[in-house]
């Protein structure tokens, strides 16, 4: 399917363990993103890709590694689950910086 | 760094009335994006309109209209003629755009104002 997909769309996760959520698009935007949504801190920026093998930290960075070795994958790690990133989860992609970024439809995270 | 501010966690409004939306941001930088993002209940992000900072005209998209001034630093959403189906939470996003080796395509957002409209 064209567009941009997350997965899992729901997962519930314990204390220290890593969990990864994927992100995959079928447009060959050079541009991805990783978000994280709280209720009262609005969509805040993990990590951001502005290429293939180029990452970069975003606003909240801690507890979390990202990886993008081919252009359409941006994998999420969280290394050892807290219950802090409890969260919903959205990437994004875009191809300038110009255009609209397009949104997956998010992943919710409960860690427990 | 740049920041976006949007002070108003909720708004109300009655249908077919108009609505402002407030956003701030704060930049050192002259050449950037500003864009009204709408997160409805379905958790999907959709973009409402978007604005270049070198345009003085403000963009405009059927009912909805920004008031962009640059040297306020300020970018509001205004809503003419409001439907049950606006309702949703309504986030202001911040682009850079300039090719340096500082600026590389970050898109940060506001902590988003919940829109409820009144039958």
């Amino acid at each position: 399917d064209a567009g941009i997909t997350q997965s899992p769309r729901y997962k519930i996760t314990e204390t220290g363990r890593q969990v990864t959520l994927m992100c995959h698009q079928t447009w060959s935007h050079s541009y991805m993103f990783w978000y994280r949504q709280d209720l009262g801190h609005g969509l805040r920026l993990i990590y951001y890709s502005a290429a293939a093998d180029i990452t970069d930290k975003g606003e909240v960075p801690d507890g979390y590694v990202v990886s993008r070795s081919k252009t359409e994958n941006f994998p999420l790690t969280l290394e050892s689950a807290t219950r802090s990133q409890t969260s919903v989860y959205f990437c994004a992609s875009s191809f300038s910086r110009g255009l609209e970024a397009f949104f997956g439809q998010g992943t919710r995270l409960t860690v427990v | 760094a740049q920041t976006v501010t949007q002070s108003q966690p909720e708004m109300s409004v009655q249908e077919a009335e108009t609505v402002t939306l407030s956003c701030t941001y704060d930049t050192s930088e002259s050449d950037y994006y500003l864009f009204w993002y709408k997160q409805p209940p379905s958790r999907q992000m959709i973009l409402v309109i978007r604005q270049e900072a070198y345009k003085q005209q403000n963009a405009t998209e059927n009912r909805f209209s920004v008031n962009f001034q640059k040297a306020a630093k300020s970018f509001s959403l205004k809503i003419s003629d409001s439907q049950l189906g606006d309702a949703a939470m309504y986030f202001c996003a911040y682009r850079s755009a300039g090719l340096g080796s500082s600026n590389t395509g970050k898109l940060i957002f506001g902590q988003g104002t919940t829109l409820q409209v009144k039958p």
